[in-house]
């Protein structure tokens, strides 16, 4: 079975621009997360779909949007990039959005500069 | 300026050893934790969960033990190995017993295996 899949790897983006991540879910899975994790501020939650419905929203600006397919895969939106959206975004997937174990991505390496 | 990063815990055991790695949580309502496994340059690798009606937890080579009483996590690996060098978070659901998907994540414990 395929793991959560997320593209691309590694994105140089520069100030003011906006960029999307893709996420693939693993198969049969209908939750998708999405985290941000910095050195500053570690592993920090930004929203949740399942059944292409956002469920839980993060304290992240407006600019950090996101939205899920009919097919579970999921795209997260930044607009406006600033310096600090430098970061490792990674994807999670379950099977169910209630209280089941969340399978990780390799993540996108956004840099901004 | 430019962001301090944090700083992770460390705890370095011999090969072979146990190892035991601790985290406390914010909520005494929640219900459901998970401790994850970061190795550099990939993502969080789930290892092993447990909910709030267990006080234990055993896989293969780990056993996560759960005290409510002073919401403190451990997770114990047996026999540790060079493979075992990582990064480990513990994380909690928050709202408790809501969307899993809303992960509150501890700062994480770096460990590092020596040969």
């Amino acid at each position: 079975k395929a793991g959560v899949t997320q593209t691309p790897r590694y994105l140089i983006k520069t100030r003011g621009q906006q960029v999307t991540l893709s996420c693939s879910p693993i198969s049969g899975h209908r939750s998708v997360s999405w985290y941000q994790q910095t050195p500053g501020q570690g592993l920090q939650f930004l929203f949740e779909y399942f059944s292409e419905t956002q469920r839980n929203k993060g304290n992240f600006p407006g600019r950090f949007s996101g939205r899920q397919f009919s097919n579970s895969r999921s795209e997260m939106n930044v607009s406006t990039l600033e310096l600090g959206d430098s970061a490792l975004y990674l994807c999670a997937s379950s099977p169910q959005y209630m209280n089941t174990e969340a399978f990780f991505g390799q993540g996108t390496r956004l840099t901004v500069v | 300026g430019e962001s301090v990063g944090l700083h992770l815990p460390t705890l370095s055991v011999q090969e072979g050893d146990n190892s035991i790695i601790n985290c406390a949580y914010s909520n005494s309502a929640s219900d459901y934790f998970i401790w994850y496994k970061q190795e550099s340059g990939k993502g969080p690798q789930f290892i092993i969960d447990i909910r709030s009606n267990m006080d234990k937890r055993q896989g293969q080579r780990v056993t996560v033990l759960l005290n409510k009483t002073v919401k403190h996590l451990s997770l114990q690996i047996a026999a540790t190995q060079p493979g075992d060098s990582a990064v480990y978070f513990c994380a909690e659901t928050d709202p408790p017993g809501g969307s899993q998907g809303n992960l509150i994540f501890g700062k994480g414990t770096k460990l590092s295996v020596k040969p």
